[in-house]
């Protein structure tokens, strides 16, 4: 069974910093990208940023480039966000999900809140 | 970047009835990267339809998704009270960008 555990949100005061964790099981986790993907409280689903199955490939939604960073841990099944600089527009729920190949997500997590509040 | 918006906003539809749900993207979408998904009230959202058309695996057969180009639609062909949720189509073009489109919310009338 594939499983997705976010860990390491919490409440942030502008500017400052947090690092998301994901851990995975149930699938080989090197053969497969995984996205981060937030939702602002009432709001819509909103992609972050995509890592290859390898790590050596990036992406970022301009919202988020040059802010935040994901990387991954293949020996350890993990999956990583690092949010700097972060903005009050950045609260919101983040979920870790697994793609199935098709720039398609096929499993979620069930989301870490991030509060970015004075 | 890709824009996908979702009509209606709001589908208001009984039990036993059947749901259209459009997307519509604001440029040519290739059909492999067009997605489904539906979101209940505090819970992750659930793969629906993948490539456009085919059913991801456990969703029942009653929910099906067609389209090409920029038009693309989701169906319910007979509601039943558990599909009344959220409903997301999301799209990956070049860059890579992926988009959601805003959401459609299915709720009993």
């Amino acid at each position: 069974e594939v499983q997705l555990v976010e860990s390491g949100g919490g409440v942030v005061q502008p500017g400052g910093s947090l690092r998301l964790s994901c851990a995975a099981s149930g699938f080989t986790f090197d053969d497969y990208a995984m996205h981060w993907v937030r939702q602002a409280p009432g709001k819509g689903l909103e992609w972050v940023s995509l890592i290859s199955g390898d790590g050596g490939s990036t992406y970022y939604a301009d919202s988020v480039k040059g802010r935040f960073t994901i990387s991954r841990d293949n020996s350890k099944n993990s999956l990583y966000l690092q949010m700097n600089s972060l903005r009050t527009e950045d609260t919101a729920l983040y979920y870790c999900a697994k793609d199935i190949g098709l720039f398609t997500i096929d499993y979620w997590g069930q989301g870490t809140l991030v509060t970015v509040s004075s | 970047e890709i824009v996908l918006t979702q009509s209606p906003g709001t589908l208001s539809l009984s039990p036993g009835e059947r749901a259209t749900l459009s997307c519509r993207a604001s440029q040519s979408v290739s059909s492999s990267y067009l997605a489904w998904y539906q979101q209940k009230p505090g819970q992750a959202p659930r793969l629906l339809i993948y490539g456009a058309s085919s059913r991801a695996t456990g969703i029942p057969d009653r929910f099906s998704g067609s389209g090409s180009g920029t038009d693309f639609t989701l169906t319910i062909s007979r509601l039943e009270p558990e599909d009344f949720a959220v409903y997301y189509c999301q799209q990956y073009g070049s860059s890579p960008g992926i988009t959601f489109g805003q959401g459609t919310r299915l709720e009993i009338k």
